[in-house]
């Protein structure tokens, strides 16, 4: 199975501040790759298909990059709406596989 | 739209078995991917398996194998997820969750979307 290590796994950052997340795939999945936002109590959130396609209704401050085995997600101006837990996810073949996660906190 | 509806609580005994179901309102999964991911208390998302009801078959995360079973009803509008040989560690939220297919020249899958519509999550407890 194709393993996904996100990092950090936690970071704490102020509102205004410009956010990365990066996902490394264990072996090339091309733009096979989504970016998950999920709050506490709730379903998760699809934010990114395809690696930098940004779902509808998402706000324009998110964004993804990368490609074949390394990812970005980018919050360009933190809101207090963004602090939450993003994960990354490969559909690019069976089993997919989720990152471990990482937990936006407010400094 | 449409939404994903699952089905309540469920407090099981160990070595019982859970059946959830997914139910599509306002459409149905014939031509989607629907796929079951689970969250244990204070603890990641894992991807459990899929199904694309209008090809019928099923994949299943290795962890899993021979334990969960995924279907889906004939009309596609409810997707089933099914695991037995139920286990303490198995207490978790269920959450059920459709992707969007491009087909390939072969009619086969070729491209997913991401997980665009998401189940409210259904809590199954493990204890005995």
């Amino acid at each position: 199975a194709i393993q996904m290590t996100q990092s950090p796994s936690s970071l704490s950052a102020s509102v205004g501040d410009r956010v990365t997340i990066t996902c490394r795939a264990s072996q090339g999945i091309t733009n096979n790759l989504g970016w998950y936002q999920q709050k506490p109590g709730k379903a998760p959130q699809l934010l990114i298909y395809a690696a930098s396609s940004l779902q509808s209704g998402v706000p324009s401050r998110f964004s993804g990059s990368g490609s074949d085995t390394d990812f970005t997600l980018t919050i360009s101006s933190l809101q207090p709406e963004d602090f939450a837990t993003y994960y990354c996810l490969q559909d690019y073949n069976y089993p997919w596989t989720f990152g471990q996660g990482t937990k936006v906190e407010i400094k | 739209q449409v939404q994903l509806v699952q089905s309540g609580a469920e407090v099981k005994k160990p070595g019982s078995s859970v059946k959830v179901s997914c139910k599509a309102s306002g459409g149905t999964l014939s031509s989607y991917a629907t796929n079951w991911v689970r969250q244990a208390p204070g603890q990641g998302l894992e991807w459990m398996g899929g199904i694309i009801p209008m090809f019928g078959t099923a994949n299943y995360a290795q962890k899993f194998q021979g334990r969960v079973t995924i279907t889906a009803d004939e009309s596609a509008t409810t997707v089933y997820m099914e695991l037995s040989s139920l286990r303490s560690e198995d207490t978790a939220v269920y959450y059920c969750a459709r992707s969007p297919i491009l087909l390939g020249p072969s009619n086969e899958p070729y491209y997913y979307y991401g997980m665009d519509v998401w189940g409210q999550g259904t809590t199954v407890t493990v204890s005995s």
